[in-house]
């Protein structure tokens, strides 16, 4: 079946470095992925559409300039935190629509990010 | 916009047993999914079962399933013979099938406890 793949798991940094969360579709070709925020105990929040090709398209009150998006190819999207913050700190989970419309999103297995 | 609504933050359930968990959504459009994803504490999203809105017959999965009313928008999962791995995080979700490639809409979640 469809899967997603994300790296890193997990990733310590230190306040004002940047770091990027690589999103993969190991076997099907996404030209949609959709980036989700959670916070502990918390639902996950859409933060952006990353589109192949294009830009990608940001949910209100979400930082471009922090959170940069590139959908480099039709199995990788990245995400960028820039000059990360301790409020930056939290679970990123990237997802893709599979080839064959089922409805369903394929989710990566999420990176958590600590700022120190 | 479209909503979903959790209405119980918690649920526990003792193995064996039988749990219902609740879900309502708010849409102006007649074509849509709807999903229950889990959310095991390893955080990474799996699905549960998918409903599509124009089929009438409630989806099942095996121990899962749903109680879908349009008319009421109204989606609630129940889970047969609970057992210890059923304990997870669940997220009710809503998918617009009217214009391409777009997000999931999550409620917030149900963190569902199963009592040996």
């Amino acid at each position: 079946g469809a899967v997603v793949s994300q790296h890193p798991s997990w990733v310590i940094c230190k306040s004002g470095t940047s770091v990027k969360i690589e999103c993969r579709s190991l076997d099907f070709q996404a030209t949609t992925m959709f980036w989700y925020r959670q916070f502990p105990k918390q639902s996950l929040m859409l933060m952006a559409t990353s589109n192949e090709g294009s830009k990608a398209t940001y949910e209100q009150g979400v930082e471009k300039d922090k959170f940069l998006i590139n959908h480099a190819s039709l199995t990788l999207s990245t995400l960028t935190v820039t000059s990360a913050h301790p409020e930056d700190s939290s679970f990123y989970i990237c997802s893709a629509p599979p080839s064959r419309y089922t409805g369903e999103l394929f989710f990566g297995e999420g990176s958590r990010l600590t700022v120190l | 916009a479209q909503t979903v609504t959790q209405s119980q933050p918690e649920m526990s359930v003792q193995e064996a047993e039988t749990v219902t968990l609740s879900c309502t959504y708010d849409t102006s459009e007649s074509d849509y999914y709807l999903f229950w994803y889990k959310q095991p504490p390893s955080r990474q999203m799996i699905l549960v079962i998918r409903q599509e809105a124009y089929k009438q017959q409630n989806a099942t999965e095996n121990r899962f399933s749903v109680n879908f009313q349009k008319a009421a928008k109204s989606f609630s999962l129940k889970i047969s013979d609970s057992q210890l791995g059923d304990a997870a995080m669940y997220f009710c979700a809503y998918r617009s099938l009217h214009s391409g490639n777009t997000p999931l809409v999550f409620g917030k979640g149900t963190r569902l406890s199963v009592i040996a």
